[in-house]
């Protein structure tokens, strides 16, 4: 079946080290996007790619880093900048990039850092 | 700038009951899309629908109905004859131009047995 992959799960660091977390699809999703989700709030774009090495900046991109090296597969980094990591982390990618097309999500990672 | 304020943060009823979730955007473009999801404790979103500015038309399906009023900008969301298997959170958002969805806060819904 085709769909998202997001790994691990859970994932605990330290402070002040870097954590890469996955996203894998094999949707043939040309979009692929990274979102923040916080207790209480929506979600909230870090960043999104609509072509292979080539991607934007969202909303909340300071402490993060991005790669597209595949059209598969979209890592996100949180570095050591990120104030504050912890949170609930989602992936999604859609058909195409535009305003019209619904979002494939996978089932996130949680992120702990102490 | 865009806004999707989902006024009822938590919501819980019988089940069997009908619930409605209220959806109210903000923006400035004629031409929008507006979207629902559905989040189980899973974690991962689920595209419930689309809807875009020029089609008014009231949708269902199943048990599932949607209310889409540009006058009052709202795009409510009823779940008739609720399920335990409703017991979600839902998303509403709004999208203009490029894909870059605004969510509102989301509403939790508890169906209790």
């Amino acid at each position: 079946d085709g769909g998202i992959t997001q790994s691990p799960k859970y994932l605990f660091r330290k402070e002040g080290q870097n954590v890469t977390l996955s996203c894998e699809q094999n949707l043939n999703h040309d979009a692929m996007y990274w979102y923040r989700q916080d207790p209480g709030q929506g979600l909230r774009l870090i960043y999104y790619s609509q072509i292979v090495n080539d991607f934007q900046k969202g909303d909340i991109a300071e402490g993060y880093s991005v790669s597209r090296e595949k059209k598969e597969s979209f890592p996100l980094t949180v570095t050591s900048a990120q104030k504050n990591p912890t949170a609930f982390y989602l992936c999604a990618s859609s058909m195409i990039q535009g305003a019209n097309s619904p979002l494939h999500f996978g089932n996130g990672t949680r992120l702990t850092v102490t | 700038a865009q806004k999707v304020t989902q006024a009822q943060t938590e919501i819980s009823v019988v089940e069997k009951e009908d619930v409605t979730l209220d959806c109210v955007y903000e923006t400035r473009d004629t031409t929008y899309y507006l979207f629902w999801y559905k989040q189980p404790p899973s974690g991962e979103l689920v595209f419930l629908i689309r809807r875009n500015s020029f089609d008014e038309q009231n949708e269902i399906s199943g048990r599932y109905s949607w209310n889409f009023q540009k006058s009052t900008s709202s795009f409510n969301f009823t779940i008739t004859a609720s399920q335990v298997v409703d017991s979600a959170v839902y998303f509403c958002a709004l999208s203009e131009g490029a894909q870059k969805l605004v969510f509102g806060q989301g509403t939790r819904l508890t169906i209790n047995p």
